[in-house]
């Protein structure tokens, strides 16, 4: 069964330093979005993208976080000056056109 | 209280026995799904309820819907070991392909063998 994938499983990085999270949706859909989530707290909405571009963002989606569809199967969200307040699990999705959201395994990111 | 908040936070019980939770939302919604997440893993969809259905099933899940009261219930019948997961509500505004999904707290269950 097609499923989400995403790398790494654990990224540590240093305070101010830019990541890169990668996700490959399932190969037909359409929508993607990604969440996180801070250690014991809810699952929070980031991003969601649609036909090369934004189509929602969140309060949390500042200037600091960027995504793209750099070709026809990666997702990518870019963190560009981390913050420790950044380290969670962040969760990648992906629809093809109906309302059931495909999650990927995370990656969980710790900023020291 | 936010968008989707469920209680019990958590919830023990033993195998064999039901399991139910329920999840209180404040504004309209179009739909509503029940996630599980296992402990460190992603989310998996487990059940989707429209706005216009009162309940659901699937397999050992009950899912009931009262818009009035903006509340949610899910049920698991004669709960497994395996079923020991973390399950959130997620609400839905417009119900259209793309929308963002609002996740609740969970709650943390744990059946005992």
């Amino acid at each position: 069964e097609p499923e989400v994938t995403q790398t790494p499983s654990h990224q540590v990085t240093q305070m101010g330093q830019e990541v890169i999270l990668r996700c490959v949706p399932i190969s037909n859909h359409l929508y993607f979005y990604w969440y996180r989530q801070i250690l014991g707290q809810k699952v929070e909405f980031l991003v969601s993208f649609y036909n090369n571009e934004i189509s929602e963002k969140s309060e949390i989606f500042d200037d600091q976080f960027s995504v793209e569809r750099p070709d026809g199967s990666n997702f990518t969200l870019k963190i560009r000056s981390t913050k420790l307040e950044d380290s969670a699990m962040y969760f990648c999705a992906s629809i093809a056109g109906g309302l059931e959201q495909f999650f990927g395994p995370g990656t969980r990111l710790t900023v020291l | 209280s936010q968008q989707g908040e469920e209680d019990p936070q958590a919830l023990s019980i033993q195998e064999g026995e039901n399991a139910t939770m329920n999840c209180s939302y404040k504004t309209s919604i179009n739909n509503l799904q029940w996630y599980r997440q296992n402990s460190g893993r992603g989310l998996v969809h487990l059940i989707l309820i429209r706005s216009n259905e009162r309940e659901k099933h699937s397999g050992r899940l009950r899912v009931t819907l009262d818009t009035s009261k903006k509340s949610s219930s899910l049920l698991i019948t004669a709960s497994r070991a395996a079923d020991t997961a973390s399950y959130f509500c997620a609400t839905d505004k417009n119900g259209a392909a793309g929308n963002k999904l609002t996740f609740g707290g969970g709650t943390r269950v744990l059946v005992k063998p």
